[in-house]
Parts: C-alpha cells; structure tokens; sequence
C-alpha cells in the first residue's frame, strides 16, 4: 500500500532562517505531487505541485521554492523565512488529478 | 478556492440530527468530486468521492450527492456524533490540470 512521510512534524525557526521540509511517497511511482499551505482556521492554498522529477508548477509567487529530485521525493525550501511563511504545510500525492489526493501528517511552522 | 464554493462555512447541529454541506462548480467539465475531513491539528482525509456518471453515493452514515446540471454536490451526514465535529473541504479538479479547486471549508460543531 502507499503510505506518505512528511517531516520534521513541528518547526521553530526565526525571521530571515533557511527551511527545508521533506516529503516522501513510498508505493507508487511517478505520483503527483504536491504541497499546501494552511494558515490557522483557513482553507488549503496549492503551493507547487509537480507531475515529475524537475518538474514543478508554482502556483503563488513569493520567497519559497520547491524541488523534486527523485521520482518520491518532494523538497519545500527557503532561503530566507518571513513571518507570514508561518502556517501548516501539507504534502500530497495523488495517481492522476481524477483520483483522491493523500496528505501527509503535516508540518506546523512558526516564525519567531 | 476560485472553481468551488462551499456553504455554509460553520454548522452546528444537535447530536442525532443531519448535516448538510452544498458546493457549486464552475466548470461543467468537472468529472471528480472528493470529500475531506479534517480534525483539529490533524491532516486533511478523504471520507468519501463521486465521479459525473453517478447521481449519489452512500457509506454508511455519509452520502453525497451530485447534479451536473445545476454544478453542485453536495455532503450529507445522517445520525451525527460527536466524532463528526470537524472542518469538511470539497472539491473538484480542474479541467486538464493536474490540480484540485478546494473550497474554503465547513466547520462543523456537533452538539451533545
């Protein structure tokens, strides 16, 4: 069966640090895959999906990138956090855009 | 989210009594509609989908129904409990993308 990790499952880090958040898909191969930002009490807002390795759709302009080295592996980054970068972020993959996307645990971000 | 929008965005309902959560899409190519729940603190999951070429499908307690030609679906939860507290999240995929229109959200309170 699929199964998704996300991690670190909590964050601390100050305005101005590097980020680095991880997502692997194990059971699957050349998944969909995606991240999301929620920030508290609000809906889900796409970040970047990717249909492939080194490919990748930003769907929101702003100071995060992400990066798909392997076929299972989803990178979200930043060089220089903001505090607005605070929030639950989310990974996701999916067979097809017509099949159920999967989240991961996710991972809850703050900015000091 | 710009293709899906969902109502109400709270409800609170007396144990034992139904829920009801309506979204309308825009696109009537629209073929695949997921249903998610997400608990406080915890990751978006899918409770239940529809695909276009049904008008209605049943698990247990949930049900979901779909008409094309007014582009709408909807949730429907019977005998509420408690554990049925949680925010719900449509959506829709959009048409030849790879992504999913995520409505805002329905938080609902299920009173004991």
């Amino acid at each position: 069966s699929q199964t998704i990790h996300q991690w670190p499952a909590t964050l601390v880090q100050p305005v101005g640090s590097p980020l680095s958040l991880e997502c692997t898909v194990e059971g699957t191969s050349n998944p969909n895959l995606y991240w999301y930002r929620q920030a508290a009490g609000r809906g889900l807002q796409l970040l970047f999906y990717s249909v492939g390795i080194g490919q990748i759709s930003s769907e929101v302009p702003q100071n995060l990138s992400a990066s798909r080295p392997q076929d299972r592996q989803f990178i979200l980054s930043s060089k220089k956090l903001l505090l607005s970068d605070s929030g639950f972020y989310l990974c996701a993959w999916s067979g097809s855009f017509t099949e159920p996307q999967h989240f991961g645990d996710g991972t809850r971000l703050s900015i000091l | 989210g710009e293709n899906v929008e969902q109502h109400p965005s709270t409800l609170s309902v007396q144990e034992g009594d139904s829920a009801v959560i309506k979204c309308t899409y825009s696109d009537s190519a629209s073929n695949y509609f997921p249903w998610y729940k997400q608990e406080l603190g915890k990751r978006p999951q899918l409770i239940i989908d529809i695909r276009s070429n049904v008008g209605e499908k049943k698990d247990q307690r949930i049900a979901v129904t779909l008409n094309k030609t007014a582009k709408h679906f909807s949730l429907h939860i019977t005998e509420t409990q408690p554990e049925d507290s949680a925010v719900y999240f449509c959506a829709a995929p959009l048409p030849n993308d790879y992504k999913l229109s995520f409505g805002a959200g329905t938080t609902v309170t299920v009173r004991a």
